[in-house]
């Protein structure tokens, strides 16, 4: 399997921006996909592809990858953004997915 | 709209079998492969099964090969997970997620809601 980690948690102020990291060996070769789960809920997709956006979530969301770091950044924080955000890759290889451990993003 | 609905969670002892079920609509069910993915409670997310599109290729995680069994059924637009010797980390809520693919990247969109299964004596 191939190995994605995320910071277990972290916090922004309303307003501000928050950066989500998610570290593999060389995660800049692969697609990276991002979801992020409130309380209680289903993942939702918000970042496909690295940084494409399906259609209905906020411009706010952006996506980049490169090297071993792939990054989701949330612009202009709300209070309704506090969740978990969980990236994934597909693990050509053994032809599976891969998730990274998620983040806890609070928003203070 | 695109949607998911899972249905046949629920309490089982250890050893014990229970079958899940996910109703999609909305979209054209047989042009996508399907997946299982679950999470134990408080924990993160775990692929679990997948499903080609005709279902003629199946795939599965370690942790659950050899007792767990995906399928599907296009006429009736339906995902199925057939779980056996369930064991008390099987205990989890299980999503159904419609694959999305285009190579060599795949995604999963939309999720159903999820179905609680807890294996426990």
């Amino acid at each position: 399997s191939y190995v994605l980690t995320q910071p277990p948690s972290a916090s922004v102020a309303p307003g501000q921006t928050a950066r989500i990291t998610c570290e593999g060996y060389n995660v800049g070769s692969k697609s990276v996909h991002w979801y992020q789960q409130k309380p209680g809920q289903a993942p939702v997709l918000v970042v496909h592809d690295d940084s494409d956006r399906p259609s209905g979530i906020p411009e706010r969301f952006s996506g980049s990858n490169s090297g071993n770091t792939a990054t989701l950044t949330i612009s202009r924080v709300e209070a309704g953004d506090e969740a978990d955000f969980y990236c994934q890759v597909w693990d050509s290889s053994s032809d599976h997915p891969d998730f990274g451990g998620g983040t806890k993003l609070t928003v203070l | 709209q695109v949607q998911l609905v899972e249905s046949g969670g629920g309490l089982v002892k250890p050893g014990g079998s229970l079958r899940l079920s996910c109703a999609a609509s909305g979209f054209t069910f047989s042009d996508y492969y399907m997946t299982w993915i679950r999470q134990a409670p408080g924990k993160g997310l775990e692929w679990v099964s997948y499903i080609s599109s005709g279902a003629s290729t199946t795939y599965y995680a370690d942790s659950v090969k050899g007792r767990f069994t995906i399928s599907r059924d296009n006429a009736k637009n339906s995902l199925y997970l057939q779980m056996n010797s369930l064991r008390a980390e099987d205990t989890a809520v299980y999503y159904c997620a419609r694959r999305v693919a285009d190579y060599p990247s795949n995604w999963f969109d939309p999720w159903g809601q999820g179905t609680l299964v807890t294996v426990s004596s």
